[in-house]
């Protein structure tokens, strides 16, 4: 069984603080991806990676940042919180060949900036 | 970029009745549109795949269809029960797409009315 984790289910802070959320993997998946969460807007991606310290942007890169420096795991990093940034954060793995492009996601991380 | 829209945004059917989710996508080379589930306070989970070569695809009482000329396909659920009240995302891959990166659609909330 595939096992996504993410660091906290609920993280509370302060506008202007940095923030990190940390993903992390088990199954030697190659790709990994941040999404955010809003009512009514579905999952949009922030950042994905396909390999150790390789990343590209998603659709919604602004005010982010990430690391990847292990397979196993894919952070993400509010470099200074602002209050539109309050969301649920998913972080999701994959296999990524032809066999099979499943997404396997984490529980989730709601962050509140206040 | 691809593009995805998902409609309705909410669905609510009686209980044993068919619900039909319907998606648009805009990159005409896109060969990969899975359905997410996500259930309530939940991670989203894989229900079904479909791959551009096949038109319809069925597993037990869920469904999809693709019309890759009209670019658009469709999650059919039959025979409804009250486990299936959930929201669901259609997604869409690029052919070509980097770390096989998927564009969520915005989501539809379906209520069971039992």
């Amino acid at each position: 069984d595939v096992k996504v984790t993410q660091s906290s289910r609920y993280l509370v802070k302060r506008t202007g603080e940095k923030v990190f959320l940390e993903c992390v993997q088990d199954m030697d998946h190659e790709n990994m991806f941040w999404y955010r969460q809003d009512p009514g807007l579905g999952l949009r991606l922030i950042y994905f990676s396909y390999d150790v310290k390789m990343k590209e942007k998603g659709d919604i890169p602004e005010g982010y940042s990430v690391s990847r420096e292990k397979k196993e795991r894919f952070s993400l990093i509010l470099e200074s919180a602002s209050t539109n940034q309050t969301s649920m954060y998913l972080c999701a793995s994959s296999l990524g060949t032809s066999a099979s492009y499943e997404q396997y996601f984490g529980p989730g991380t709601r962050l509140t900036v206040t | 970029g691809e593009n995805v829209e998902q409609h309705p945004s909410t669905l609510s059917v009686q209980e044993g009745d068919s619900a039909v989710i319907k998606c648009t996508y805009s990159d005409s080379a896109s060969n990969y549109f899975p359905w997410y589930k996500q259930e309530l306070g939940k991670r989203p989970q894989l229900i079904i795949d479909i791959r551009s070569n096949v038109g319809e695809k069925k597993d037990q009482r869920i469904a999809v269809t693709l019309n890759k000329t009209a670019k658009h396909f469709s999650l059919h659920i039959t025979e409804t029960q009250p486990e299936d009240s959930a929201v669901y995302f259609c997604a869409a891959q690029p052919r070509g797409s980097s770390a096989s990166k998927i564009i969520f659609g915005s989501g539809t909330r379906l209520s069971i009315r039992p």
